[in-house]
C-alpha cells in the first residue's frame, strides 16, 4: 500500500533562516510525489511536483524539492523563510493506478520575525 | 491547471439534515475527488467521481450517506445526509489533469 508519513507536526524557523519539512514515502512503481499548502480558511493550493527528471523540483512561492530514491524522502525546501510561509504543509503522493492522493499528515510551519 | 469553485462556501447545520455540496470546474475533466477534512486532520478521500460511471467510495465510506452526482465533464455534487456533529469538517473537491490535481476553496460543515 502506498503511504506517506511527515515525522514533524509543527517545524518553528526564524525568518531570513532556510527551513526544511521532511516527507518519507512508501510506494510501489515509481512514485508521483507533491506537495500541498493550506493557508487558514483557505483551500489547498500546490506547490510543487516530482513525476520524473531532475530531482531537485522548484516551485512556486521560491519553494524546492529534493527527491531522494535511496531514502524514500522529498523533503520541501527554501533558503529563506518568510513570515507568510506560515501555513500547513502536506505532502502527497499519487496512487499510479486510481489517480487518487494520498496525503501525510500535514506539517504546520511557523515563521517568526 | 482548473478553476474550481465550490457552493455554499460554508454552512451550519442542524443534526438529522442533509446537505448538498456543489463543485464546478471551468473546464472538462474526467476525474473529479471528493475529500473530508476534519477539524486539525489530513485529507482523507471519500470517493473518486467519473462522468458515466458511479462513484468509487473508500472505505468507511458509503453511497446512502455520501451520495454523488456527476452528470457531466464540469459538474459533480457530493450530499452529506442525515448528519451528526461528527460530520462536521471541511469538504473538499478536486480534479486531476495530466496527473496533477487542483483543489476546490472547500466547503466548511458545522453540524449542532
Amino acid at each position: 500500500a502506498q503511504s506517506v508519513a511527515q515525522p514533524e507536526d509543527q517545524v518553528n524557523v526564524a525568518e531570513g533562516n532556510p527551513l526544511t519539512v521532511k516527507c518519507t514515502y512508501s510506494v510501489s512503481g515509481n512514485p508521483y510525489l507533491f506537495w500541498y499548502v493550506q493557508y487558514p480558511n483557505r483551500g489547498l493550493q500546490f506547490l510543487l511536483k516530482y513525476i520524473t527528471g531532475d530531482n531537485l523540483v522548484k516551485g512556486s512561492y521560491g519553494f524546492e524539492a529534493e527527491f531522494n530514491k535511496s531514502q524514500t524522502s522529498f523533503h520541501l525546501k527554501k533558503p529563506s523563510a518568510l513570515v507568510s510561509d506560515s501555513a500547513l504543509y502536506f505532502c502527497a503522493v499519487r496512487d499510479g493506478n486510481t489517480g487518487k492522493l494520498i496525503f501525510g499528515q500535514g506539517t504546520t510551519l511557523q515563521v517568526k520575525p | 491547471s482548473a478553476v474550481i469553485s465550490q457552493k455554499p462556501s460554508r454552512d451550519i447545520c442542524q443534526r438529522g439534515t442533509s446537505l448538498t455540496i456543489q463543485c464546478q470546474v471551468d473546464s472538462q475533466v474526467t476525474m473529479m475527488f471528493w475529500y473530508r477534512q476534519q477539524p486539525g486532520q489530513s485529507l482523507t478521500l471519500i470517493a473518486t467521481a467519473n462522468q458515466g460511471s458511479e462513484a468509487t467510495y473508500e472505505s468507511g465510506f458509503v453511497i446512502d450517506k455520501f451520495p454523488i452526482s456527476r452528470p457531466n465533464l464540469t459538474f459533480s455534487t457530493l450530499t452529506v445526509s442525515n448528519m451528526s456533529p461528527e460530520d462536521s469538517s471541511i469538504y473538499l473537491c478536486s480534479v486531476e489533469t495530466g496527473r496533477e490535481q487542483f483543489f476546490g476553496p472547500g466547503t466548511r460543515l458545522t453540524v449542532l
